[in-house]
């Protein structure tokens, strides 16, 4: 089992509409939560991090982390074209003081 | 300008060479990471410095090296290039006392 899972994609959603991401990970004491967005050949940029059970909002976009589940998912609402992009789940175990796992990203096409 | 800087953005080398990637960041951050990115695998750690005397393997570090030269610098090198280390290569700077990661903008090598 892959520490951080992502359903590679792609998610096809039509614009104005809400766009649900999800992650799945394997270590259940695991605090620390990001989602990057990855245009194509560019690096990841940190869009929204969480670290406690529930909804962080940050414009249109909502986190929610559920560690009973350990799932933590990314909604985008009223999504736009330029939303398009790779989606990648991050999880730092807590074993670690460094490092971050990444799932494979998850690829995101908002049809105009 | 930009807070992560990587140079070369793009290298096509032979087989055998010796190349060295850079990154440069003035974020002002103590913690360093090489990554690379090939597609299905997502970002895989290659080395991590938490300071210019704390430098360590990841997962991934057969075939690579690193400098730190400065807080603000550190570099990559393959002493001896293999088509299989083609990808593509990011740097990324944290803050120790946080977990977020910033990347830079990736260099794309290919080993012929």
């Amino acid at each position: 089992q892959k520490e951080v899972e992502q359903n590679s994609g792609p998610l096809s959603v039509p614009e104005g509409a809400i766009a649900s991401l999800n992650c799945t990970y394997s270590d259940r004491v695991s605090q620390s939560f990001f989602w990057y967005r990855q245009y194509s050949g560019k690096s990841p940029e940190l869009i929204m991090s969480i670290y406690s059970n529930g909804d962080k909002e940050d414009g249109r976009f909502t986190a929610q982390l559920n560690k009973a589940s350990q799932y933590v998912s990314l909604l985008i609402r009223d999504s736009q074209p330029s939303d398009s992009a790779t989606y990648l789940c991050a999880v730092k175990p807590t074993d670690s003081s460094y490092k971050l796992i990444f799932g494979s990203g998850t690829r995101l096409l908002v049809r105009p | 300008d930009a807070d992560v800087t990587q140079t070369p953005r793009n290298r096509i080398t032979k087989t055998g060479k010796r190349i060295m990637l850079e990154c440069s960041q003035t974020k002002g951050h103590d913690r360093m990471y090489w990554y690379r990115q090939d597609p299905g695998l997502g970002l895989r750690l290659i080395y991590y410095s938490f300071d210019v005397k704390d430098i360590n393997k990841g997962e991934i570090s057969d075939g690579y090296s690193v400098s730190r030269q400065a807080q603000a610098k550190f570099s990559l090198s393959l002493e001896s290039a293999i088509p299989n280390q083609t990808a593509l290569y990011f740097c990324a700077t944290s803050d120790g006392g946080r977990d977020e990661q910033y990347f830079g903008p990736g260099t794309r090598l290919t080993v012929t």
